[in-house]
């Protein structure tokens, strides 16, 4: 199976700095990567899939940015309900698989 | 909106079964496949079973394959997850949710949590 990991297991960033999330891939899965955001008692969130496109209703100040195996999440400028976990999944492959989250907390 | 409720979840003894429900509902439900998805307390995400629109297919992650069945009924916009010989290993939270594109999953339940211990 691949496995996703994903760097660092927390971020601690301040209101309104960049925040960088990786994600790599243990084989290439081309673009075929999606990202979700959850934060503490709630299910996950879908933000992006096909490494950069982002869901319906997801603020521009998130980006994305990849292919093959190494991905990378941006928040351009983080907003206070921005702190939360953040998992990527590739979808090239079965079983679809999922990096352990890095989480992005309050500097 | 889409709803996506979850139920079934309990604590149960090792070796018992358990069928989860996911009930959905703003969407045209028999348009697209279905997942389930399952959070160990404090860990992350894991991938559990997938099924097509028209139950067609299945796929199962390894560490469940043969205990578990995944099925739907169109007819009730309802999606099932029947649990046997239960692990503790298999204590999570379990997430329903809708598939898009290739598997990846824009819409989630709540979840309905599963206690497997004696």
């Amino acid at each position: 199976e691949i496995v996703m990991t994903q760097s660092p297991a927390t971020l601690s960033v301040s209101p309104g700095e960049r925040a960088t999330l990786s994600c790599r891939a243990s084989q290439s899965v081309s673009s075929n990567v999606a990202w979700y955001q959850q934060k503490r008692g709630q299910a996950p969130r879908f933000l992006m899939y096909g490494g950069s496109n982002r869901a319906t209703g997801i603020p521009a100040r998130f980006s994305g940015s990849g292919s093959g195996t190494e991905f990378t999440l941006t928040i351009s400028s983080l907003q206070s309900e921005d702190f939360a976990v953040y998992f990527c999944q590739q979808y090239n492959q079965w079983p679809r698989t999922f990096g352990q989250g890095t989480k992005v907390e309050i500097k | 909106e889409v709803q996506l409720v979850e139920s079934g979840g309990a604590l149960v003894q090792p070796g018992r079964s358990l069928r989860l429900s996911c009930a959905a509902s703003g969407f045209t439900f028999d348009d697209y496949a279905m997942h389930w998805v399952r959070q160990a307390p404090g860990k992350g995400l894991e991938w559990v079973s997938g099924i097509t629109w028209n139950s067609a297919g299945q796929v199962y992650a390894d560490s469940v394959k043969g205990r578990f069945t995944i099925s739907r009924d169109n007819a009730k916009s309802s999606l099932y997850l029947e649990m046997e010989s239960l692990r503790a290993e298999d204590t999570a939270l379990y997430f329903c949710a809708k598939a898009a594109g290739d598997s990846y999953f824009d819409y989630w339940g709540q979840g309905t949590l599963v206690t497997v211990s004696s």
